[in-house]
């Protein structure tokens, strides 16, 4: 089935600066992949997703790109905020019944 | 519309023991996904449900199982449990079929601690 590795494992930045957290899968058949954000204590939240018919998408501050040949995508967070410290997970899906999480990235922004 | 809900939220059980988890999805939602989530690991996928069929499974022993109901709303079994059992396990729901609908919605969880 699809692997995806994700890194880095854990991040710290200073409020104002961007984040970028980046995710590689195996299974070229991948053409979905989200992102999603657990606050402490809280459910996973779709915050951005990308297809494999585009290369880039942003909501605001937030950014994800994909790189087909290479079979990585990656999350950006531009003027970073302490509210966007939180853990991150990037997935890739095959199909409507196969979903696969990285290990997760602990982004913490300092004040 | 009503967000995913997973019951109950928190529970407590011992080695040996076994265990029922439920999930109701959104309304309309036909596929129900489950994850255990542990600390370091991630998401690991349990399997999935679409219209009664279990379409996928991850790499998880027998002693995990599930089902899907009529309604959509699934639940998840886990028998002779272990200490390494322990965690938050979570349901997702998506449409299941058609143009667009990978999305999934997460329920809160419920938090299993085997003991």
């Amino acid at each position: 089935g699809e692997n995806v590795e994700q890194h880095p494992s854990t991040l710290s930045v200073q409020e104002g600066d961007s984040a970028v957290i980046k995710c590689t899968y195996s299974d070229s058949a991948s053409n979905y992949f989200p992102w999603y954000k657990q606050e402490l204590g809280k459910r996973p939240q779709l915050i951005i997703d990308i297809r494999s018919n585009v290369g880039e998408k942003k909501d605001q501050r937030i950014a994800v790109t994909l790189n087909k040949t290479a079979k990585h995508f990656s999350l950006h967070i531009t003027e970073t905020q302490p509210e966007d410290s939180a853990v991150y997970f990037c997935a890739a899906s095959i199909s409507q019944a196969d979903m696969r999480f990285g290990a997760g990235t602990r982004l913490t922004v300092k004040p | 519309k009503a967000g995913v809900t997973q019951t109950p939220r928190y529970l407590i059980k011992t080695r040996g023991q076994q265990v029922t988890l439920s999930c109701s999805p959104i309304s309309g939602h036909r596929s129900v996904s489950w994850y255990q989530q542990t600390p370091g690991q991630g998401l690991q996928f349990l399997f999935e449900y679409f219209s009664e069929t279990q379409r996928n499974k991850g790499n998880f022993p027998g002693r995990f199982s599930g089902r899907q109901f009529s309604n959509s709303r699934s639940e998840m079994n886990v028998s002779t449990l272990e200490l390494g059992d322990s965690a938050l396990y979570l349901c997702a729901s998506s449409l299941g079929s058609g143009q667009g609908t990978y999305e999934q919605y997460f329920g809160p969880g419920t938090r299993l601690t085997v003991t």
